[in-house]
């Protein structure tokens, strides 16, 4: 079975652009994670989808957003980067159940310049 | 507040030596408890978890850890560290009829020596 795949693997962006962040899920696996890791704040959850809906959500500002589609894909957008936006975002997901594993991608390293 | 705590940002420990990394955790109700490692430029593998059951798990690549419910503790461990479990560790948890949320802790980074 394929992991978690997240493109792009690298991304550099300027202060004021958009950018958008895909993860492909594990087949069967119906949610999907997102995290922010940053040497400062360590991994930080920002939002979670199960069939399309977002189920949990983090403390980050409205700039983050995100959504599922019906296949489980899921997407990742930050509006009006800033500096402090660079990290490297994760993507994981998990089975339906508290007692499933969670399994992450690879992530998406995205420098703001 | 649901919270894990992993009290050492940073383990030295020789080649060969056990090794010890310590998760500590405050929830309300039963906790399913997960521990992860993570290599550099790479996303997080899972080692292993503790749903139910023996308080001794066992996982991937030598790695155990122990769930103790009255100390609300799950250490991760390893009879005989290698050099290649040098990376940085995570343990999370995730409640039983909760929410759905993983918690997870700030990380320590092992460094096994040579």
């Amino acid at each position: 079975k394929a992991g978690v795949t997240q493109t792009p693997r690298y991304l550099i962006k300027t202060r004021g652009q958009q950018v958008t962040l895909s993860c492909s899920p594990i087949s069967g696996h119906r949610s999907v994670s997102w995290y922010q890791q940053t040497p400062g704040q360590g991994l930080q959850f920002l939002f979670e989808y199960f069939s399309e809906t977002q189920r949990n959500k983090g403390n980050f500002p409205g700039r983050f957003s995100g959504r599922q589609f019906s296949n489980s894909r899921s997407e990742m957008n930050v509006s009006t980067l800033e500096l402090g936006d660079s990290a490297l975002y994760l993507c994981a997901s998990t089975l339906a159940g508290a007692k499933e594993t969670q399994y992450f991608g690879p992530g998406t390293r995205l420098l703001v310049l | 507040a649901q919270s894990v705590a992993q009290p050492e940002d940073q383990v030295n420990v020789a080649e060969g030596n056990p090794l010890t990394v310590k998760c500590t955790y405050s929830v309300s109700g039963n906790p399913y408890l997960f521990w992860y490692v993570q290599y550099p430029n790479r996303g997080l593998q899972f080692l292993l978890k503790y749903i139910t059951g023996d308080n001794l798990v066992k996982g991937s690549y030598g790695f155990e850890a122990e769930f103790n419910k009255s100390q609300t503790s799950f250490h991760l461990k390893k009879p005989s560290a290698l050099v290649s479990d040098s990376a940085l560790y995570f343990c999370a948890v995730r409640v039983a009829g909760g929410t759905y949320k993983y918690i997870f802790g700030t990380g320590t980074r092992l460094k096994v020596l040579a």
